[in-house]
């Protein structure tokens, strides 16, 4: 069953500025958060993850942070581009499976 | 070149003519996954493999059957289509669950 909900389901910035994308998970146990880009037509790729024995994860423009008490975790997309308008998923561990957030459609617009 | 590959890309069939799609990694990953894909739904999960000759269903598994008989493959078969079975369809395969690497789609159309 559904354990992951992501907010907001769509998102339009402007190019350079930041985007946010959360998702909330139900099982304290769950120690592994990936997030997928999905471009038009193409298939999903892992852009970044993080396991729970950390706090945040940066890499240049993309960062992970994760709130264990809260039980949300975050993608944040810093000086945003045109390329990056894509769907992003994220996903939290269900047993020896993952579950996926329905996906925000970003829009970066010139 | 380390890839997950589908095929057909694309079908379009007519309902209950029995149809498979295969999927094959050539990473040694012991997981394998098989999701679709919705409009508004996300990624959902219809099977699952952990290793050879072990699978399990995921949220979705009505209507479909897996086997893992090899390390490298697994295939999705649809014993008797149905139109609500239309989709985008996505392998994926992991060394152990977490990080899934994605096969490129197939998008079937069950008329």
């Amino acid at each position: 069953g559904e354990n992951v909900e992501q907010h907001p389901s769509t998102l339009s910035v402007q190019e350079g500025d930041s985007a946010v994308i959360k998702c909330t998970y139900s099982d304290s146990a769950s120690n592994y958060f990936p997030w997928y880009k999905q471009e038009l037509g193409k298939r999903p790729q892992l852009i970044i993850d993080i396991r729970s024995n950390v706090g945040e994860k940066k890499d240049q423009r993309i960062a992970v942070t994760l709130n264990k008490t809260a039980k949300h975790f975050s993608l944040h997309i810093t000086e945003t581009q045109p390329e990056d308008s894509a769907v992003y998923f994220c996903a939290a561990p269900r047993g020896y499976a993952l579950n996926f957030g329905k996906g925000t459609s970003l829009l970066v617009t010139p | 070149e380390a890839q997950v590959t589908q095929n057909p890309r694309y079908l379009i069939t007519v309902t209950g003519k029995k149809l498979t799609v295969t999927c094959s990694q050539n990473m040694n990953h012991e997981y394998m996954s098989w999701y679709r894909q919705d409009p508004g739904l996300g990624l959902r999960q219809i099977y699952y493999s952990m290793n050879v000759e072990v699978t399990d269903k995921g949220d979705v598994p009505e209507g479909y059957k897996v086997s893992r008989k090899e390390k490298r493959n697994f295939p999705l078969i649809l014993e008797s289509p149905s139109p609500n079975q239309t989709s985008l369809y996505f392998c994926a395969s992991s060394h152990q669950w977490d990080t899934q690497y994605f096969g490129p789609g197939t998008r079937l159309t069950v008329l």
